[in-house]
């Protein structure tokens, strides 16, 4: 079957770097979006990865590991409106479509 | 903001009514999506469109139909509303059908349907 793991819930303190991992086992990979989304309001894209590395993008960098299917999102010099729930969705081949995760709600402390 | 417009903003109606959500994509873009967010959930897809034609369905109910017209609007329909029905519901587009590696999906800001 096709499958996104991200864990549930994390917690980080403001001004402090967090990782936030996606496994993923799937037919076929054709790209790893990440997507934030802040409580009742809309998925925004933060970024794409297809091939192995790290993409960077101010505070928030990501990266892919196709041989062991797994990406990771990291974000420095954290702030209070980070909090929010972080999606990692893959687009498989068989379909074209995206594979969504349930998502990792992050929480910011002072 | 994405580009992406969604009306209404929120709905709240009974159960056993039927209601129509539309969507409008950002401009220039072909393929539409729905998405249905219960709440604490992830998102689930319903469906696709890209330039009027279904092009993809997921997990969406019988008594759940969708249409994109010409001027490239969606409009998706519930009917039969149950309870389990309340959720987010929210519509994406994209430039291509999906099939481009780069093909991303921007989101519009939902419709929120209340069943009573």
């Amino acid at each position: 079957g096709q499958n996104i793991d991200q864990p549930t819930e994390m917690t980080a303190t403001e001004g402090a770097i967090v990782q936030i991992n996606c496994t993923y086992q799937t037919s076929g990979f054709n790209g790893l979006f990440w997507y934030q989304q802040h409580a009742g309001e809309a998925p925004t894209f933060l970024s794409y990865n297809v091939l192995d590395g790290l993409e960077e993008k101010g505070r928030f960098s990501s990266f892919l590991s196709r041989s062991k299917g797994y990406s990771y999102l990291l974000l420095k010099e954290l702030q209070m409106k980070d909090s929010a729930s972080y999606l990692c969705a893959v687009r498989s081949d068989s379909n074209y479509q995206l594979i969504w995760g349930a998502g990792t709600k992050l929480i910011i402390k002072p | 903001d994405s580009g992406v417009t969604q009306t209404p903003k929120h709905l709240i109606t009974a159960t056993g009514q039927r209601v129509t959500l539309r969507c409008s994509p950002r401009s220039g873009d072909l393929s539409v999506y729905w998405y249905q967010q219960s709440l604490d959930q992830g998102l689930q897809f319903l469906i696709q469109y890209y330039n009027g034609e279904e092009r993809a369905k997921g997990n969406i109910l019988e008594r759940f139909s969708a249409q994109q017209f010409p001027d490239l609007h969606s409009e998706l329909n519930l009917s039969s509303l149950e309870l389990g029905d309340s959720a987010l519901y929210f519509c994406a587009s994209s430039a291509a059908t999906g099939t481009s590696v780069t093909d991303t999906q921007y989101f519009g800001p939902g419709t929120r349907l209340t069943v009573l």
